[in-house]
């Protein structure tokens, strides 16, 4: 029973780069995010994703780009990372009308850009 | 609009209570949660309360809710080494599907 599975764990990336972080969840959650952990900052929205086949913007969208491949993944991609990218990124999903239950994590990404 | 605030440490002694404070500015809040999240691991759902509940206990656990002051405490009662972590509270509104984080409070637990 996986949950929510990020890859990879750890990535260095120079100035310029791109990857893609990948998520998958074995769970039939319909919606997922995507979020950065920033030292005092908390956690912020990138962007999300309420069904397969749509995806918004969050709240610094700026830099990336998603893809919600089928309803069990959810990709986000650098295209040229900056050192500002430098940050732990998680995944998250949630059931629709599942409330009580809030948010299911993965255990995140830690990109350094140099 | 939204915004949701926490002290960013708080330290106590093994066996200690430990309180963990939270703000809140939207009165449309209808679910509150508090997530752990342990070093180098992601976040973990510890508790939640509805907007109608005033208080919610499971063991060691105590949620505090006051409507009127837009405030969330979760109590942790004979703390442990093992409850180091950082702790997030969250608020759902009745919008929909999305939650908002506080900054997280560090919480160290000294032996």
């Amino acid at each position: 029973n996986a949950g929510v599975t990020q890859t990879p764990k750890f990535q260095v990336l120079k100035t310029g780069q791109s990857m893609t972080l990948q998520c998958a969840q074995d769970m039939n959650h319909n919606s997922m995010y995507w979020y950065r952990q920033d030292p005092g900052m908390g956690l912020r929205l990138i962007y999300y994703s309420a069904s397969e086949g749509t995806t918004d913007k969050g709240e610094v969208p700026n830099g990336y780009n998603v893809s919600r491949l089928n309803k069990r993944e959810f990709s986000l991609r650098l295209e040229s990372a900056a050192p500002s990218q430098t940050s732990v990124y998680f995944c998250a999903t949630q059931a629709s009308g599942q409330f009580l239950y809030g948010y299911t994590f993965g255990s995140g990404t830690r990109l350094t850009v140099v | 609009g939204e915004d949701v605030e926490q002290s960013l440490f708080l330290s106590v002694r093994e066996g200690d209570s430990s309180v963990i404070n939270c703000t809140y500015t939207d009165s449309s809040s209808t679910y509150l949660y508090w997530y752990k999240q342990e070093p180098g691991a992601g976040l973990q759902l510890l508790t939640y309360i509805f907007s109608n509940m005033d208080m919610k206990q499971d063991q060691r656990l105590t949620v505090l809710l006051n409507k009127k002051d837009k405030h969330l405490s979760l109590r942790i009662a004979d703390t442990q080494t093992g409850d180091s972590a950082i702790y997030f509270c969250a608020e759902r509104l009745n919008a929909g599907n999305m939650l908002t984080f506080g900054g997280g409070t560090r919480l160290m637990v000294k032996p």
